[in-house]
């Protein structure tokens, strides 16, 4: 069984950082693309970032450029999003999931909720 | 960026009864490699989302028969030939073959 465990989210003020994991499990996680999907209180399913399987290519939404980095240790079967320079609009629900491909997000973790706040 | 629009925006439904939500996109969302990147999304109140459809017509791992999408180029479909009470909640269509894009999603209720 294919298992996505969050964990990292909380409550930060704006400007500052956070790193979010994710632990996979149940699956080749070297084999997959691996997406960040965020959702926003009350609102729908953003795409934030991918990394391909070997960490060799990323892509990132414009609004999280130069600010978002995600990473991967295959040896830890993880996938990471460092955070930093939060904004108030970067306030949401991030989910980890697997790309099957072509953004086919066969698997979803349980998301992790990122508050940015004074 | 490609735009999914979705309707209704929200959906009241009879159980036992048929239900139908639109996607259209503002491209062809057919691949240069013949394929066509339309997937459909359920999220449940309080959980995270579930894949139901991929690539317009497949179903995914598990999802019962009576989930079914269809569709090509621009207009797809996901429909659900008789409502359960577990099938509450907002459906996402998203789109892969371009820099990916979710629809505004498609809130179904019980009457």
């Amino acid at each position: 069984e294919v298992l996505l465990v969050e964990s990292g989210g909380g409550l930060v003020q704006p400007g500052g950082s956070l790193r979010l994991s994710c632990a996979a499990s149940g699956f080749t996680f070297s084999n997959y693309w691996m997406t960040w999907v965020r959702q926003a209180p009350g609102k729908g399913l953003e795409w934030v970032t991918n990394i391909k399987e070997d960490g060799s290519d990323r892509s990132y939404i414009d609004s999280v450029k130069g600010r978002f980095t995600i990473s991967r240790d295959n040896a830890k079967n993880s996938v990471y999003l460092q955070m930093n320079s939060l904004r108030v609009e970067d306030t949401a629900v991030y989910y980890c999931t697997t790309d099957v491909g072509y953004q086919d997000y066969a698997d979803w973790g349980q998301g992790t909720l990122v508050t940015v706040s004074s | 960026d490609v735009v999914l629009t979705q309707s209704p925006l929200s959906l009241p439904v009879t159980l036992g009864q048929a239900a139908s939500i639109s996607c259209r996109s503002s491209q062809s969302l057919v691949h240069s490699n013949g394929n066509t990147y339309l997937h459909w999304f359920h999220q449940r109140p309080g959980q995270s989302p579930r894949r139901l459809i991929y690539q317009v017509s497949k179903r995914g791992s598990g999802v019962p028969d009576r989930f079914s999408g269809s569709g090509s180029g621009t207009d797809f479909t996901l429909k659900i030939s008789r409502v359960e009470a577990e099938d509450v909640g907002v459906y996402y269509c998203n789109q892969g073959t371009h820099w990916p894009t979710f629809g505004g999603g498609t809130k179904v209720e019980i009457k």
